[in-house]
């Protein structure tokens, strides 16, 4: 069974680049049939989708983060990463990593990582 | 972007009762609607999607309706684990949308 698992700095000082890495274990992150979502949820609070790639590098943003949102694959790593950057404490929140399968976005998720957004 | 409505935001209710949560789109998004479950602590996890197909694992108790705008979510019989917040979202367009979740609490 495929298992994802996030990582990074838990602690971002604000205007600087928050960077987390997904790391796929349990099979291949190199199929065409998926593709791999980074999703957020400040405490107390909603899902919000950040965004996705597919391992042919094709990416799509949400639009309220796009200027400040990289999403990256290491198809030789199994791993894809998220880098957001200029960060201020609207940006902490738990972040999770996911897989998606056509329409099945997330069938597939991390535990979660938290990143507090403070100096 | 297409937005997710549900109702309630919250309920209470008692093991064995039926439960049935609501969610609205924006727009019709055919069946590409997804429920999912979140426990404190952990990530969500699929329960149903397109509408009314359940995720392997799932218990039968679980069952999805709906297509267009207007879809549910019924729990028939709920049970001790079921306690937790759901969460729909629509898999017809990007952004990729959820609804602000309903908590069900025992009562």
């Amino acid at each position: 069974q495929v298992q994802l698992q996030e990582s990074g700095p838990g602690l971002v000082k604000p205007s600087q680049t928050l960077s987390l890495t997904c790391t796929v274990s349990g099979g291949s992150i190199n199929s065409s049939s998926y593709y791999w979502s980074w999703i957020r949820q400040p405490a107390g609070k909603g899902l919000e989708w950040i965004g996705r790639i597919y391992t042919s590098g094709s990416t799509n943003y949400n639009p309220s983060l796009k200027s400040r949102v990289t999403i990256s694959v290491d198809t030789s790593k199994n791993q894809f990463s998220l880098k957001l950057s200029s960060v201020t404490a609207a940006d902490t929140a738990v972040y999770y990593c996911s897989r998606g399968l056509g329409t099945v976005n997330f069938d597939f998720w991390g535990q979660g990582t938290l990143v507090t957004v403070s100096s | 972007d297409i937005q997710m409505t549900q109702s309630p935001s919250s309920l209470s209710a008692s093991v064995g009762d039926r439960v049935t949560i609501t969610c609205r789109a924006s727009q019709s998004i055919s069946s590409y609607l997804n429920w999912y479950q979140q426990k404190p602590g952990k990530a969500p996890k699929l329960l149903i999607y397109l509408a009314s197909s359940l995720q392997s694992g799932v218990p039968s108790t679980f069952s999805g309706s709906g297509s267009g705008t207007d879809f549910t979510l019924t729990i028939t019989s709920l049970q001790p684990e079921d306690f937790a917040t759901y969460y729909c979202q629509q898999s017809f367009s990007t952004p990729l949308t959820f609804g602000g979740g309903t908590k069900v609490e025992i009562k």
